[in-house]
């Protein structure tokens, strides 16, 4: 399977653990974006990446919430001291270049749960 | 700030009539628009995106998006519905980074 894959693809964790998410993109694809959803809404924007480099963060995202992604090619996002509100579905996408009309493919997302 | 809206929650549609779900738009400059779609438990699938010049774009599924610069929309359509064409719905634009509307329903009756 050569789309982008997410690990793991749910998570349970008790309210104040510390979770780490990982993304791997479609190959060569060098942008790589992260977005939560909850249920019945839309996709919200956390943060993307053009290689190595964070180029945008939302400020919807506390200082809980860190990504990386340090060769360019897999990225992690790290919730620190997990909340209730946390409980979500992340979802990991990645496109080829930064062209405006490029479409980004998507992972399966992992589903967060935190009792 | 770019933004995309979806009116309509959820829209019903009886198997094999024409469907429409609808997106309007709000950006500075040209307009890079997308849909996505979404089945339960499942990440999103690209559908089709607008290409400049194209009042009319093709893509998966028999899917097609029609672009109306004057009303600002660019709406989803399908001359036939199936059962299977039942999930969610999303508008996007470009912003560099992709921001979604809330989505549409889709419930396609037997």
């Amino acid at each position: 399977d050569t789309g982008v894959s997410q690990n793991p693809r749910h998570k349970i964790t008790k309210r104040g653990q510390n979770v780490t998410f990982r993304c791997d993109p479609i190959s060569e694809h060098n942008r790589l974006y992260w977005y939560r959803q909850t249920l019945g809404q839309g996709p919200e924007f956390l943060t993307y990446f053009q290689n190595e480099a964070q180029l945008e963060k939302s400020r919807l995202l506390s200082d809980r919430f860190s990504a990386e992604r340090p060769k360019g090619s897999f990225s992690t996002l790290e919730i620190q001291r997990t909340e209730q509100g946390d409980s979500a579905m992340y979802l990991c996408a990645s496109s080829l270049g930064g062209g405006m009309n490029t479409e980004a493919f998507f992972g399966q997302g992992t589903r967060l749960t935190v009792v | 700030a770019q933004s995309v809206a979806q009116p309509e929650d959820q829209v019903n549609v009886a198997e094999g009539n024409p469907l429409t779900v609808k997106c309007t738009y709000s950006v500075s400059g040209n307009p890079y628009l997308f849909w996505y779609v979404q089945y339960p438990n499942r990440g999103l699938q690209f559908l089709l995106k607008y290409i400049t010049g194209d009042n009319l774009v093709k893509g998966s599924y028999g899917f097609e998006a029609e672009f109306n610069k004057s009303q600002t929309s660019f709406h989803l359509k399908k001359p036939s519905a199936l059962v299977s064409d039942s999930a969610l719905y999303f508008c996007a634009v470009r912003d560099p980074k992709i921001i979604f509307g809330k989505g549409t329903r889709l419930h396609i009756l037997p």
